[in-house]
């Protein structure tokens, strides 16, 4: 079976300051790997994704994430966190299935605390 | 371009009581999960909806159960409510046939079982 690990409940970093939230992951076979951020009182926001091809993924609002299959690693990644990135960041994997199966199984969430 | 959308935002009710919340999918998407998500916790796979029939199900009990519309919108159902059903219940639509496939998430629905 599919599952996520997010070994860090809460991640606190400086306004400027690179961030990386850290997220494993076991699945069989080739996997789809997401990160979503998730505000207060929000559903998910979609940030970024790996299905397959160059390991390092760019996304939304300058936020990144390297793929490391021999780690089983989907860190997510920003050069000069801000204070509005500071939200819950969840990692979710989905098995490389037919078409229009995908079944997302998250991580715990990690909690980012961005300071001024 | 209409996203994801959810109703009601909020519910109360009681034991025992049923439920139902509803979904309309993104604009082109034919295809709805809905996730439960306990709070502190992740969200978790219920069940998806494609072309009228239930295509994939979660670990949870037959208590919860759903329907899709031809327009593709979606109800999910939840029978003789426990206190542990207390939740946020989020909706995805994602469309099938696409290679690189992403699942847009709605607000959800803040369920209180009281």
């Amino acid at each position: 079976a599919q599952s996520v690990a997010q070994p860090e409940d809460q991640v606190n970093v400086a306004e400027g300051n690179p961030l990386t939230v850290k997220c494993t992951y076991s699945v069989s076979g080739n996997p789809y790997l997401f990160w979503y951020v998730q505000y207060p009182n929000r559903g998910l926001q979609f940030l970024l994704k790996y299905i397959t091809g160059d390991n390092l993924v760019k996304g939304s609002y300058g936020f990144e994430a390297e793929f490391n299959k021999s780690q089983t690693s989907f860190h997510l990644k920003k050069p000069s966190a801000l204070v509005s990135d500071s939200a819950l960041y969840f990692c979710a994997v989905s098995p490389l299935r037919n078409t229009g199966f995908q079944k997302l199984v998250f991580g715990t969430g990690t909690r980012l605390l961005v300071s001024p | 371009d209409a996203g994801v959308t959810q109703s009601p935002t909020h519910l109360i009710k009681t034991r025992g009581q049923q439920v139902t919340l509803r979904c309309s999918p993104k604009s082109g998407h034919d295809t709805v999960s809905w996730y439960q998500q306990a709070l502190g916790q992740g969200p978790q796979f219920i069940f998806q909806y494609y072309e009228e029939e239930e295509r994939q199900r979660g670990n949870f009990p037959d208590r919860f159960s759903g329907h899709q519309f031809p327009n593709y919108s979606s109800e999910l159902n939840v029978n003789a409510l426990l206190l542990g059903d207390s939740a946020l219940y989020l909706c995805a639509s994602i469309q099938s046939g696409e290679i690189q496939e992403t699942q847009y998430f709605g607000p959800g629905t803040r369920l209180l079982v009281l």
